[in-house]
C-alpha cells in the first residue's frame, strides 16, 4: 500500500540554525513527491516537488528537499531557519496509476522556530 | 490573480442535515480537488473534478458528493451529516493536465464545518 510517514510530530529549531523535516514514503513505481506548508488559519501552500532528475530539489522560501531512493526518503531542509518558517509541514506522494490517482498525505510536522 | 476562494468560511449544522460548500478556482485552472482535514485522520482526498467530470475519487461514503460547473467552480455536498463530518474542508485547484498531481495545487483557506 502507498503511504507517507512523517516520524516527528514536532520539530524545534533555534532561529538561524539549519532545519530538517523528515519524510519517508512507500510507493510502487516511480515516486512523485511533494512538500506543502500550512500557516495558521490558511490553506496549504506548495513548496516543492520531485518528479525526476536531480535528487536535490529547490523550492519556495529558501527550502530544498533531498530525494534518496535507497532510503525512500524526501527530507525537507533549510540552511538557516526564520521565525516566520513556523508552521505545519506536509509531505505527500502521488498514488495510483495513469489517470486514477490521488495524493497520499503524511500526518504533518509542526515546525517551531524559536528566536 | 485571485486565489482559490471558498464559501462559507464557517458553518454550523446539526446531525441529519445536509450542507453545500462552494469553491471558486484560480482563473484558468480546470481541475478542482476536495480534501477533508481532521486532527485524527489528517488530510484525506475526497474527489477531483476536471472539465465538469469526476476524474478521481477517494474512499468516502456516498453521502459525500460534488459537481463542477462549466466555469470550473465546484460544489461539494454532504448529506445526512454525522458528528464525525466535523472538519476543515479544503478545495484546491490546479492547471489542466493529464497527470494533475504533477502540477502544484493551490489551496483555498477552507470551510470549517461543525456538526452538533
Amino acid at each position: 500500500a502507498q503511504s507517507v510517514a512523517q516520524p516527528e510530530d514536532q520539530v524545534n529549531v533555534a532561529e538561524g540554525n539549519p532545519l530538517t523535516v523528515k519524510c519517508t514514503y512507500s510507493v510502487s513505481g516511480n515516486p512523485y513527491l511533494f512538500w506543502y506548508v500550512q500557516y495558521p488559519n490558511r490553506g496549504l501552500q506548495f513548496l516543492l516537488k520531485y518528479i525526476t532528475g536531480d535528487n536535490l530539489v529547490k523550492g519556495s522560501y529558501g527550502f530544498e528537499a533531498e530525494f534518496n531512493k535507497s532510503q525512500t526518503s524526501f527530507h525537507l531542509k533549510k540552511p538557516s531557519a526564520l521565525v516566520s518558517d513556523s508552521a505545519l509541514y506536509f509531505c505527500a506522494v502521488r498514488s495510483g496509476r495513469d489517470s486514477n490517482y490521488q495524493l497520499i498525505w503524511g500526518a504533518g510536522t509542526k515546525l517551531i522556530i524559536k528566536p | 490573480k485571485a486565489g482559490v476562494t471558498q464559501t462559507p468560511r464557517y458553518l454550523i449544522k446539526t446531525r441529519g442535515q445536509q450542507v453545500t460548500l462552494s469553491c471558486s478556482p484560480i482563473s484558468g485552472h480546470r481541475s478542482v480537488s476536495w480534501y477533508q482535514q481532521t486532527p485524527g485522520q489528517g488530510l484525506q482526498f475526497l474527489f477531483e473534478y476536471f472539465s465538469e467530470t469526476q476524474r478521481n475519487k477517494g474512499n468516502f461514503p456516498g453521502r459525500f458528493s460534488g459537481r463542477q460547473f462549466s466555469n470550473s467552480r465546484s460544489e461539494m455536498n454532504v448529506s445526512t451529516l454525522e458528528l464525525g463530518d466535523s472538519a476543515l474542508y479544503l478545495c484546491a485547484s490546479s492547471l489542466a493536465g493529464s497527470y494533475v498531481p504533477l502540477w502544484e495545487q493551490y489551496f483555498g483557506p477552507g470551510t470549517r464545518l461543525t456538526v452538533t
